[in-house]
């Protein structure tokens, strides 16, 4: 157990719909970032949040968005979904955010758009 | 952009047979990280490389860091089918990881 809780853990909705998912780090760690993981691939970096500010992005769709809040935990927002973003997406954390520090990762939740 | 960059993507062993992953960056790396995710898992931090040329052990497992600071690897003695997974390796760059594509490992006991 990595002490990083994604919920919920599975997901099944419809294109063009909207969904949510929810991160909490691991006590301590300020750093979230989210990960796009499609079949057989590799991880996709998509966006960084530390103590509550974006750090950095990476090919995070327009349709896509991100927040830290005061509690630290992180919530990512997918709109307009299409078949493409199917796909496991985790979350992780880490005590700073400089990027150099080992990244706990937590179960991720597997999105499935029909 | 930056790219890390894996090879061979995928790789079966018979058991007991070594394995070798090698990570290779565009650009000069602040430091390398390696990660290991079983099927059905997710990613789990393995080591941190930092220094120029550095070699670590972990049981059956070597890293190294290139001189160069542009490439590692990771070398796995006498496999067992608790190595099955996919090994990433990431590099350091502007507040994030960047990972490279994995090497899928399959262990033929």
């Amino acid at each position: 157990d990595s002490g990083v809780t994604q919920t919920p853990k599975h997901l099944i909705t419809a294109t063009g719909q909207r969904v949510t998912l929810r991160c909490s780090p691991r006590s301590g760690d300020l750093s979230v970032y989210w990960y796009q993981q499609s079949l057989d691939q590799g991880l996709q970096f998509l966006i960084h949040y530390y103590n509550g500010e974006e750090r950095a992005k990476g090919n995070i769709l327009e349709r896509f968005s991100a927040q830290q809040f005061p509690d630290l935990h992180s919530e990512l927002n997918l709109s307009s979904l299409e078949l493409g973003d199917s796909a496991l997406y985790f979350c992780a954390s880490s005590f700073r955010g400089s990027g150099d520090y080992e990244q706990y990762f937590g179960p991720g939740t597997r999105l499935t758009v029909t | 952009g930056q790219q890390v960059m894996q090879i061979p993507q995928y790789q079966h062993v018979q058991e007991g047979e070594d394995f070798t992953t090698y990570c290779n960056s565009s650009t000069t790396l602040s430091n390398i990280q390696w990660y290991k995710q079983r099927p059905g898992g997710h990613p789990v931090f393995l080591i941190q490389l930092v220094k120029s040329g550095e070699v670590k052990k972990q049981k059956r497992l070597t890293f190294q860091f290139g001189e160069a600071k542009k490439n590692s690897s990771l070398h796995i003695t006498a496999t067992q089918t608790t190595d099955v997974g996919t090994y990433f390796c990431a590099g350091t760059g502007a507040n994030n990881l960047f990972f490279g594509t994995g090497t899928r490992l399959t262990v033929i006991p």
